[in-house]
């Protein structure tokens, strides 16, 4: 079966600092993959995903992910932490039918 | 355009009560999905519906659990009778019927926070 995992439950970054948030999937065949965010007190929003065609992807608020099929890999990253992107993420897969597949989610601190 | 709204935001019962969560997908979407969260694990698939019929129930934890779309607009889901595991978060997502050829993005609500004492 597939699946996805978030190395990191926790993750502080400094603001101004690189964010890099891990993500490697489990599948035989390249799957469709997402980033999903949630604020405080909303839903999950969706970051960036990738289907097919271009591996790096971007998404809003600055984020991008590149697709890495010789590592099974997709991390999220953004160059510059801003207060406002502190949130759970989370990363998921799609293969073959309606169902998203998550990982467990990475909670991102920004440190002033 | 509205997202996709939940209700309520929070609920806590006693074990043995029953529960009824509500769903309002995006307007015109068919597909309408419920996802729960316990707390410190993935957010895990419990079913599918397209309009009113189920596509995919195959996640639904046990017989406690029973969800309707009736009309094939909001669903509900209820927990009766609600056990002490099911505490979690609950995620609505609907999206447009595009076809099995096409990806259907999944829009979600902020989900209900459920807790069984």
């Amino acid at each position: 079966a597939q699946s996805v995992t978030q190395l990191g439950s926790h993750v502080s970054v400094s603001e101004g600092a690189l964010v890099l948030l891990r993500c490697n999937y489990s599948s035989s065949v390249p799957p469709y993959l997402f980033w999903y965010v949630q604020y405080p007190n909303q839903g999950l929003q969706l970051l960036l995903k990738y289907t097919t065609g271009a591996t790096l992807v971007k998404g809003i608020n600055g984020f991008e992910a590149e697709f890495k099929k010789s590592e099974t890999s997709f991390h999220l990253t953004k160059p510059s932490a801003h207060m406002s992107d502190a949130a759970e993420y989370f990363c998921a897969t799609l293969f073959g039918n309606e169902k998203l597949t998550f990982g467990t989610g990475t909670r991102l601190t920004i440190i002033p | 355009e509205a997202g996709v709204t939940q209700f309520p935001s929070h609920s806590v019962i006693e074990k043995g009560q029953t529960v009824t969560l509500r769903c309002d997908p995006i307007s015109g979407h068919d597909n309408l999905y419920w996802y729960r969260r316990v707390m410190g694990k993935e957010i895990k698939f419990l079913l599918h519906f397209v309009k009113e019929s189920k596509q995919d129930e195959s996640g639904m934890p046990n017989n406690r659990f029973l969800a309707e779309r009736t009309g094939g607009t909001y669903s509900t889901l209820k927990v009766q009778p609600a056990e002490l595991e099911d505490s979690g978060v609950y995620f609505c997502a609907s999206s447009l019927g595009l076809g099995r050829s096409s990806y259907n993005e999944q829009f979600f609500g902020p989900g209900t926070r459920l807790t069984v004492l």
